[in-house]
């Protein structure tokens, strides 16, 4: 049992460019979130899920994209990438939302 | 408009002494509570929860208060240990609310020193 598992756990991209951040977890939870955490800021949602094929926009979604085609998976979309964007994101998940979440161990993201 | 405050950005206390975090929250509406223990580089993991219609919970040196008059709740650490030393997150959420997850503090930087 994995838990939360996120990848990359880095990554460094250029302004303009896409890429997505990957999350999994194995315990067949429904709820999954994005977070991103910035220095003085705490954690703020960017994209929830409560099921697969349900996808709602969070507190800072602007510039982000979200699927979840299956339960376990919950990818996160930077669709041009800006130096705005540069922090660290964390994935999570609960058996429902409202519970106790659990998080993944992060994806550290520099856009220069 | 902050819902859930920690107004302590950082706390240093003595090992062995007890660590009280503070945290403080606006929206009546929230009636689940959770602290979450973060070290440097890794993602947020759990530590101890409440509900609302409870005013405290113990899990071993960790004891989490809830006043809801005040709407305060505090994390208790006793004794504190050198491996506490991290940034707490306290969060709430409001299940009637809408799915849009946990609400989080800025975080408290507990430094235990020995």
């Amino acid at each position: 049992n994995a838990g939360v598992t996120q990848t990359p756990k880095f990554q460094v991209l250029k302004t303009g460019q896409s890429m997505t951040l990957q999350c999994a977890q194995d315990m067949n939870h429904e709820y999954m979130s994005w977070y991103r955490q910035d220095p003085g800021m705490g954690l703020r949602l960017i994209h929830y899920s409560v099921g697969a094929g349900i996808t709602d926009q969070g507190e800072v979604p602007n510039g982000y994209n979200v699927s979840r085609s299956t339960t376990e998976d919950f990818p996160l979309r930077l669709l041009s990438a800006a130096p705005s964007q540069t922090s660290v994101y964390f994935c999570a998940s609960s058996r429902k939302w409202g519970e106790t979440q659990y998080f993944g161990p992060g994806t550290r993201l520099l856009v220069l | 408009d902050q819902q859930v405050k920690q107004n302590s950005p950082s706390l240093s206390v003595q090992e062995g002494r007890i660590s009280i975090l503070n945290c403080d929250y606006t929206n009546s509406m929230f009636d689940y509570f959770l602290w979450y223990k973060k070290y440097p580089a890794e993602g947020p993991t759990f530590l101890i929860s409440i509900s609302s219609i409870k005013d405290k919970n113990e899990d071993g040196r960790f004891t989490v208060f809830l006043n809801k008059s005040a709407k305060h709740l505090s994390l208790h650490i006793v004794p504190s240990q050198p491996g506490d030393s991290a940034v707490y997150f306290c969060a709430a959420s409001d299940p009637g609310g809408g799915a849009d997850g946990l609400t989080f503090g800025k975080g408290t930087h507990l430094i235990i020193q020995p």
